[in-house]
């Protein structure tokens, strides 16, 4: 079984568009974030969840909102898609900031 | 503002040398993670470590939490070509609550 399991893979869409990934943990963790790599691989945390309660919100752009329906599930949706948006997306858990796991992630292309 | 550096940026090795990376923080860290990435997946943790001084092994890697809680290395051994992949440090600044913080990685290529 997947620990961390975020879909899709893979997303290109056109820019302007709205998407959403998802993000489902089968660990049993309270706390639940999205992380964006760029292009030259740096890793920056974009939210944070504990208990479906938001605790982490970096400086991003309205556009992203996160939505946390349960403990184990954590969902990004992206409106109005712009080219900078293209990155991998990676969503990870913990249980009070340990057994830190990371997902496979979702490689954004906005064309 | 708090810095995290990782060095080296690259490293081009024959395979069955050690490798040695390592991170420098302004700030005290309360926990290092060094992780591991492939292409196409996402960060596998190799070690963690959690008070300062300490040395941990995992098969051929060895990590160390520095004295000063400032810095942290990891070193491999005897290098296999499947060592290959992109190493980053990270931790938790002691004010930073549980907002995990990356290091900008060390992209190793081991050479058959």
């Amino acid at each position: 079984d997947t620990a961390v399991s975020q879909t899709p893979k893979y997303l290109v869409t056109q820019m302007g568009n709205d998407k959403s990934i998802k993000c489902e943990q089968n660990l049993g963790h309270d706390t639940m974030y999205w992380y964006k790599q760029d292009s030259k691989k740096f890793l920056k945390i974009m939210f944070s969840y504990n208990n479906k309660e938001l605790i982490i919100n970096e400086t991003v752009p309205n556009r992203f909102s996160p939505k946390s329906p349960d403990k184990a599930h954590l969902n990004l949706h992206i409106n109005s898609l712009e080219l900078g948006d293209s990155a991998v997306y990676f969503c990870a858990s913990s249980l009070q900031g340990y057994g830190y796991t990371f997902g496979s992630g979702t490689r954004l292309t906005v064309v | 503002g708090q810095q995290l550096n990782q060095s080296p940026q690259s490293m081009f090795i024959q395979e069955g040398e050690d490798v040695s990376m390592n991170c420098t923080s302004s700030s005290i860290f309360n926990t290092w993670l060094w992780y591991k990435q492939d292409p196409g997946e996402g960060p596998v943790l190799l070690i963690a470590l959690y008070k300062a001084g300490e040395l941990t092994s995992n098969g051929r890697l060895t990590a160390q939490f520095g004295i000063t809680r400032k810095d942290s290395f990891l070193n491999i051994s005897a290098s296999i070509p499947s060592d290959v992949g992109i190493y980053f440090c990270a931790g938790f600044w002691e004010t930073s609550g549980s907002r995990l913080t990356f290091g900008e990685g060390t992209q190793l290529t081991v050479n058959p």
